[in-house]
């Protein structure tokens, strides 16, 4: 069964404390994996897409990878800006348009 | 940038009314729309897909009786939620595609008293 899991749930880290978010995924065909922010109340704001293993992206303090089996979102330096819900979603297959979506990690920066 | 929008972005309504929410793509045309409910502190659950110019396509358990879809133009879907009941106070969020990337609108928070 197509699945993505999100880890961990929820991480507290202090300012300036980098880390990193894991999001695995089981699917054939993956399309395309995509990460977004979640502000509480408000819908996902996109920040990346990946399509391809060795894939790299970067915004910001913000650095998403990606291999055959996951996908890793990296935070540098975090600040309590960055403090939000983040979801990672695949595209599956060539036959549908549907977006599987992992449960998140909610991320709190702490000053 | 591709920007989606909903209206309202929150509604209150009494038991047995419906509801209705616009989802529109601002900059770009989308022959394919999504809906999502999200309940708290969880993540969002497909309902159906908004095709335009034909029938939606709705998620298993979802009822398409109550949740009526309506694709009819390139630029706006809507959702109904008919005769709506305090099960239904939810968190709905549409989603249009450009080119691959899927873009979000802001959500509409239905309240239902």
């Amino acid at each position: 069964e197509d699945q993505v899991t999100q880890s961990p749930e929820a991480l507290r880290l202090q300012e300036g404390e980098s880390s990193s978010l894991n999001c695995s995924y089981t699917v054939s065909g993956l399309r395309g994996l995509f990460w977004y922010r979640q502000d509480p109340g408000k819908g996902p704001e996109f920040l990346f897409t990946l399509y391809s293993a060795g894939e790299e992206k970067e915004k910001e303090r913000l650095k998403a990878t990606l291999t055959k089996k996951e996908s890793f979102l990296h935070i540098t330096a975090p600040k309590p800006e960055d403090s939000a819900t983040y979801l990672c979603a695949v595209l599956q297959s060539y036959n549908t348009d549907k977006l599987i979506f992992g449960t998140g990690t909610r991320l709190q920066v702490f000053p | 940038g591709a920007v989606v929008s909903q209206h309202p972005s929150r509604v209150i309504c009494k038991s047995g009314t419906s509801v209705k929410i616009e989802c529109r793509s601002l900059d770009f045309q989308a022959t394919t729309m999504f809906w999502y409910r999200q309940f708290p502190k969880q993540s969002l659950m497909l309902m159906a897909t908004s095709n335009e110019g034909s029938k939606a396509t709705y998620e298993q358990g979802v009822e398409k009786d109550k949740f009526l879809i309506n694709h009819a133009s390139l630029t706006l879907s809507t959702l109904t939620v008919t005769s709506a009941h305090p099960e239904d106070s939810s968190f709905y969020i549409c989603s249009a595609r450009l080119v691959a990337e899927p873009y979000f609108g802001p959500g509409t928070r239905l309240t239902v008293t």
